[in-house]
């Protein structure tokens, strides 16, 4: 079955520190893979995707992401963490995007805390 | 462009009760979406339309859940009767088709007591 484990519920950074967010799918075909943030009483912000290509792959606000087909994973990255980043984050897999749905499949989500 | 809207915010019921939900997507795009995000898990798709046809409801629970897309614009998810387990953040997106990126809207929190 299709799913997007995201082992960490909970993590806590302090500004200025480099952030690693984990992402584990399990899907038939060719993933297609994204990582979203949503703050507070807000909704979904697409930061990055991955369809094909060049396996490290930039996104918004610095942040980037390296997909590992061997380790099934899609972890997200940012060098320098800034107080604003504090959110929580969504992996999600997806079918082809040329395709007649958009149905992703989401993660249940890594909560980031930034300390001062 | 202006961005997904929804409305209310914030919607507090009885079980048993009835409730409705808006949504206006971005100028332009033909594909609509309603997600519902439980408390602690990701979004899960209820139901997907491109213009005012429906491409994918099999994750909504139709005995008690319905959505319409009247003239491909504007969308609204009903829910009746409501349940205790209906309680979440109700999501809408948009995209230009049904391969493009997707725009969320901020959401409507459903409380059921």
């Amino acid at each position: 079955a299709q799913s997007v484990t995201q082992p960490d519920i909970h993590i806590t950074v302090s500004e200025g520190a480099s952030l690693e967010l984990r992402c584990n799918y399990s899907y038939g075909a060719t993933p297609y893979l994204f990582w979203y943030v949503q703050s507070p009483g807000q909704g979904l912000q697409l930061l990055l995707k991955y369809f094909s290509g060049d396996t490290l792959v930039q996104g918004i606000k610095g942040f980037e992401a390296e997909f590992k087909r061997s380790q099934s994973s899609f972890n997200l990255r940012k060098p320098s963490v800034h107080w604003s980043d504090a959110a929580e984050y969504f992996c999600a897999v997806g079918p082809d995007y040329g395709g007649a749905t958009n149905k992703l499949i989401f993660g249940t989500g890594t909560l980031l805390a930034v300390q001062p | 462009e202006a961005g997904v809207a929804q409305s209310p915010r914030y919607k507090i019921i009885e079980k048993r009760q009835s409730v409705a939900f808006w949504c206006n997507p971005i100028s332009g795009h033909a594909t609509l979406y309603w997600y519902q995000q439980i408390l602690g898990q990701g979004p899960k798709l209820l139901i997907q339309f491109q213009n005012n046809g429906v491409v994918d409801d099999s994750q909504l629970p139709k005995d008690r859940f319905s959505a319409e897309r009247l003239k491909g614009v504007d969308s609204t998810l009903k829910i009746q009767p409501a349940k205790l387990e209906d309680s979440a953040v109700y999501l809408c997106a948009s995209s230009r088709q049904g391969g493009s990126p997707l725009h969320f809207g901020n959401g409507t929190r459903l409380t059921v007591t």
